[in-house]
């Protein structure tokens, strides 16, 4: 059974727009929330990260959401840019430390 | 280069044969961890250590697989008579913010 979601495997969006893509989580122990990107051949690349007890962070054009109640968190990228597209990770953990990734979301950024 | 590195990059071998990967980690980082990431998967959690404790094994690391990190710094991960359902990405992390490169494995 899946505990992290992204449930978009894929997503377009034009160049200069915003790129939003989303993630759902079924455990509710997890209280550390990771955005990672990942291109071909390499390992994956931290974006930002969020605690449990935010619901927003933001780190220069990226900005993570957290809503608790739903279990579900997204990730914003203003303006998008060429060089965005890649496989996006959702990732959760719990006091365990380890952490539980989604499939990914494979960002195309169009010109 | 003070990041996570891992080897060999690219490793292709027959079914039935032994392989081992290293990841090296970052010097200060105590946690090492050990994933695999197949096509169009995320990367699934195999194993963690503390220091030179491994700490937690997923159901993922069957008998076959065995990990180590001796003195608390690099760690190997050992496949034994290697099946074709082990053709993945072999990634290693140092702290949950640091993924070396990835070992691609391709059993034939």
């Amino acid at each position: 059974d899946q505990q992290v979601k992204q449930n978009s495997p894929s997503l377009s969006v034009q160049e200069g727009r915003i790129s939003i893509l989303n993630c759902d989580y079924t455990n509710s122990m997890f209280d550390y929330f990771l955005w990672y990107k990942k291109y071909p051949a390499e390992g994956p690349t931290f974006l930002i990260s969020i605690s449990s007890i935010k619901d927003k962070n933001e780190d220069g054009r990226f900005t993570v959401f957290l809503n608790k109640s739903a279990k579900h968190l997204s990730l914003h990228i203003v303006p998008s840019q060429p060089g965005d597209s890649a496989v996006y990770f959702c990732a959760a953990s719990d006091r365990d430390d380890k952490i539980i990734f989604g499939k990914g979301t494979r960002l195309h950024i169009l010109p | 280069d003070t990041g996570v590195s891992q080897n060999p990059r690219h490793k292709i071998t027959k079914r039935g044969q032994n392989v081992t990967f290293r990841c090296d980690p970052i010097s200060e980082h105590n946690r090492l961890y050990w994933y695999r990431q197949t096509l169009g998967q995320g990367p699934e959690f195999l194993t963690y250590f503390q220091n030179e404790a491994q700490l937690e094994k997923s159901r993922l690391l069957s008998d076959r697989f065995s990990a180590e990190r001796p003195k608390g710094s690099f760690s190997t991960l050992e496949i034994q008579r290697t099946e074709q359902g082990d053709s993945a990405m072999y990634l290693c992390a140092s702290s949950l913010q640091y993924f070396g490169p990835g070992t691609r494995l391709t059993v034939l």
